[in-house]
């Protein structure tokens, strides 16, 4: 079976930088996505990993190491606009269906 | 601008009575899904279509269908609908890849049930 974990909520201050991780068991691996949803909207892709590493795009960076089961997402220079929650979500090797975790809330205070 | 569209953005409906919810969506994608979200949860999969072909989830309850007439619309029909049936319904398309790709959501239609 597929499996997605990751903290519940997190609190970070306006400026500072944060790193949301994500572990998952799959049987097979095709990529790892990080979505940004805020309350009450639709959740929006952000990143997509299939090679390990650090992947950056702006103030936000992605990061994978397939031999350990693990991400994490890195917001730089946090902004109170980046409070929302963030899914981390694996695809189903051979269909396409996307597990999603039940996402971290992060709450950012000036 | 090519987007994923859903109508009504919010529902009311009462206990028993059938209720349709409605997406579409200007990207030509071939593969179409709902998902059920409750607050602080993971969205749920219900459904997926790649073009026709439907493909339901074990643990979908009957209570739920969908139709996809074409590749612009898919509607998801919720026959009786009870009270633990209050979500988020969540549209979301992506493009023919394996493993499903980017998924690009609609805004969701929040569903209450009274």
């Amino acid at each position: 079976g597929q499996n997605i974990d990751q903290p519940t909520e997190m609190t970070a201050t306006e400026g500072a930088i944060v790193q949301i991780n994500c572990t998952y068991q799959t049987s097979g691996f095709n990529g790892l996505f990080w979505y940004q949803q805020h309350a009450g909207e639709a959740p929006t892709f952000l990143s997509y990993n299939v090679l390990d590493g650090l992947e950056e795009k702006g103030r936000f960076s992605s990061f994978l190491s397939r031999s350990k089961g693990y991400s994490y997402l890195l917001l730089k220079e946090l902004q109170m606009k980046d409070s929302a929650s963030y899914l981390c979500a694996v695809p189903h090797t051979g269909g396409f269906k996307t597990i999603f975790g039940a996402g971290t809330r992060l709450f950012v205070k000036a | 601008d090519a987007m994923v569209i859903q109508n009504p953005r919010y529902q009311v409906t009462q206990f028993g009575k059938p209720v349709t919810l409605s997406c579409s969506q200007t990207l030509n994608h071939n593969v179409m899904y709902w998902y059920q979200q409750k607050s602080s949860q993971a969205p749920k999969l219900l459904f997926h279509y790649y073009d026709k072909d439907f493909n339901n989830e074990a643990d979908t309850p009957d209570n739920f269908q969908s139709r996809r007439p074409n590749t612009s619309f898919c509607f998801l029909d919720i026959r009786s609908p009870g009270l633990g049936d209050a979500a988020m319904y969540l549209c979301a398309t992506s493009r023919d890849s394996t493993g499903g790709g980017e998924q690009y959501f609609g805004p969701g239609t929040r569903l209450t049930v009274t």
